[in-house]
């Protein structure tokens, strides 16, 4: 029965290089979230995607960051061209359709930029 | 623009006391609460919710209050467990659909 799978656990990235962060929603979820939680701060959301659509945004910084939710495989969220600015803990949530059913949050991919 | 707050950083608590931890939100769409429960390098687990039709959820040590009015919610531990040490994130959303926005959280230390 496993639950929300983020990996890597850990990636260090140098400046200027890209990072790629993979999650695979718990069995039977087809709606994944990702949010970005830096030191000492709570979580804050960047983008909701369901099967290859993204449904909402607004979280997200206008430029060096993408997310997709392919039909086949995990769900991606992308930086290119890192910055220090941009070392934090990402963490992927799934739910189900079924109206108002939490979150269940996958352990996190936490990133540092050197 | 801090839409969910938690104005208590920390809270420190006696082992089979009550824990008390507070919310405050100020955008009146938010109609689903919740309780997660952080451990470090984990993520955050869910604890408990309480919809807006509600103003009490109960599920065994966990009691969640909400006050619509005030545009506040309590969760309340009890008896507190030294397991129960941790971050604790209020989170809302509203009725278009489950992105949630979080607290800052409290960080909850039950002593033995």
């Amino acid at each position: 029965n496993a639950g929300v799978m983020q990996n890597p656990r850990h990636l260090v990235r140098r400046r200027g290089q890209e990072a790629r962060l993979r999650c695979s929603p718990m069995k039977g979820h087809s709606h994944v979230y990702w949010y970005r939680q830096l030191p000492e701060e709570g979580l804050k959301f960047m983008v909701y995607l369901q099967k290859e659509n993204i449904i909402d945004e607004s979280g997200m910084p206008k430029e060096r960051f993408s997310a997709e939710f392919p039909k086949e495989g995990p769900s991606i969220l992308r930086i290119q061209q890192v910055v220090r600015g941009d070392s934090a803990a990402y963490f992927c949530a799934s739910s189900s359709t079924v109206e108002d059913s939490p979150l269940h949050f996958g352990n996190g991919t936490r990133l540092t930029v050197t | 623009d801090q839409q969910v707050k938690q104005n208590s950083p920390s809270l420190s608590v006696q082992e089979g006391r009550i824990s008390i931890l507070n919310c405050d939100y100020t955008n009146s769409m938010f109609d689903y609460f919740l309780w997660y429960k952080k451990y470090p390098a984990e993520g955050p687990t869910f604890l408990i919710s309480i919809s807006s039709i509600k103003d009490k959820n109960e599920d065994g040590r966990f009691t969640v209050f909400l006050n619509k009015s005030a545009k506040h919610l309590s969760l309340h531990i009890v008896p507190s467990q030294p397991g129960d040490s941790a971050v604790y994130f209020c989170a809302a959303s509203d009725a278009a659909g489950n992105k949630l926005t979080f607290g800052g959280g409290t960080r909850v230390l039950v002593k033995p």
